[in-house]
Parts: C-alpha cells; sequence; structure tokens
C-alpha cells in the first residue's frame, strides 16, 4: 500500500509567487519524520526541510516550510518567493520508527516549472 | 570533503551482464540505502545496510545483491536476473538519530 501520496504531478509557478506542494502519508507509528527532498534534472538529491512528528512547531528552512497537520496526516511544503533554480522535481518521503534505523519511502514526486 | 561517491556516472552493459555500481561514503555513517529511480517516478528502496556485515532487502531486491565488507563502502550487484535493469541508481547513507539520508550523486544504467 502507498504510504506517501504526491497528487499533483506537475505544477507551473511563476516567479516570486509562493507554490504549495501537497503531501498525505499512512502511518500507525507514533514516531516518525516527515523529510522533502529536491531532484533537479542532474539527479543529484538535495535535502531541503525536516518535520518529526513530535514537533509541535511547523519547520522553517528559508524559502521553504511545512505545513505539517498530523490529524489529517499531511505534510506539505510552501516555497516561497519562488525563484528560477527552484525548477525541479519534489519528493516527500516519510520515515517510519524511532531511532537509526528506519526505512524510508519516498512518494512519486511533483515537478515544478518556475517561469519567469 | 565529506561525501558520497558513485561510480561511474553513465553505465553501458549488455544484457546478460552483470554489473556492480560502486558506493563510498567518507561520513562515517552506520546506515546505507540503495534505491532505483525509473524516468518520472519516486525513489523505491532495493537494500539497506545498517551496520557492516549486515543488510537487509528492500521492496524491490530482486536480482540484485550488495555486501558490505566496509564501512565505507555498500556496492550494489546488479545481476542477469534483474528483468529491467536500465534505471537511475541512487546510494544513500545516514548518520543514527533523526537525521535526513545523504545522497550520492547517482548512476544511469542503461542495459541493451
Amino acid at each position: 500500500a502507498q504510504k506517501i501520496t504526491q497528487t499533483q504531478p506537475g505544477m507551473f509557478v511563476q516567479e516570486k509567487e509562493a507554490v504549495t506542494l501537497d503531501c498525505t502519508y499512512d502511518t500507525s507509528d507514533q514516531s516518525y519524520g516527515l523529510f522533502w527532498y529536491k531532484q533537479p534534472s542532474s539527479g543529484e538529491m538535495i535535502f531541503l526541510i525536516y518535520q518529526g512528528s513530535y514537533d509541535e512547531q511547523n519547520a522553517t528552512e528559508g524559502r521553504y516550510s511545512l505545513n505539517f497537520q498530523k490529524a489529517r496526516k499531511s505534510a506539505n511544503l510552501v516555497i516561497s518567493a519562488s525563484q528560477l533554480g527552484d525548477s525541479a522535481m519534489y519528493f516527500c518521503a516519510m520515515r517510519e520508527g524511532r531511532g537509526s534505523w528506519g526505512k524510508f519511502q519516498f512518494g512519486a514526486g511533483t515537478q515544478v516549472v518556475v517561469t519567469p | 570533503d565529506g561525501g558520497i561517491t558513485q561510480s561511474p556516472k553513465y553505465l553501458f552493459r549488455k544484457e546478460g551482464q552483470n554489473v556492480t555500481l560502486s558506493c563510498e561514503q567518507n561520513l562515517n555513517h552506520d546506515a546505507m540505502y540503495w534505491y532505483r529511480q525509473d524516468p518520472g517516478q519516486g525513489l523505491r528502496l532495493i537494500y539497506y545496510s545498517q551496520i557492516v556485515n549486515d543488510f537487509q532487502k528492500g521492496d524491490i531486491a530482486e536480482g540484485y545483491s550488495v555486501s558490505r565488507e566496509k564501512k565505507e563502502s555498500f556496492p550494489l550487484t546488479v545481476t542477469s536476473a534483474q528483468k529491467n535493469p536500465t534505471a537511475f541508481y541512487l546510494c544513500a547513507s545516514r548518520p543514527p538519530g533523526d537525521y535526513e539520508q545523504y545522497f550520492g550523486p547517482g548512476t544511469r544504467l542503461t542495459v541493451t
């Protein structure tokens, strides 16, 4: 069963605007972590932001923020003030279980294209 | 410079041949992972290793094999039993605790 769902295969956004990428997850664990990665066309995976299941505040990292709604099991990524360099594939991932050895599950990704 | 290296970046093989993809890290991480990515899709876990001389199958282990003889190295062999080996392969490592995975640059394997 799919544990991470990203329902938006692709999105266009204008430069300087904000964009929200959707991510819902499914787990019965109480302790888990949620991650967002960016993958440019070069293929490298760039870590953006992390939210722990026990974190009460939404995570923020520069222009990235994570809108964490635990009851709805959603962890949407918000990119503010989009730049042309933000054009890439974005993946939501979840690590289940506490500690070092959790497996990660990735969503199918959302392709973002930023236009001038 | 600490990081993860994967070599080569591009690899071409004939069908029926085994091929080994290299993954080395100098981050002193215990956990290492191998993922497969097909065009336009997410990452699927092939194998992962928590410590030296120990590894577990991921979701799509059939047709692949790994070894973990050293902490720094986690090579992946794509065997002739793998029906559709052409893909982008990513290696990752991770420190203990609630941290993200660190990824290598990936290897694009083409089998014809």
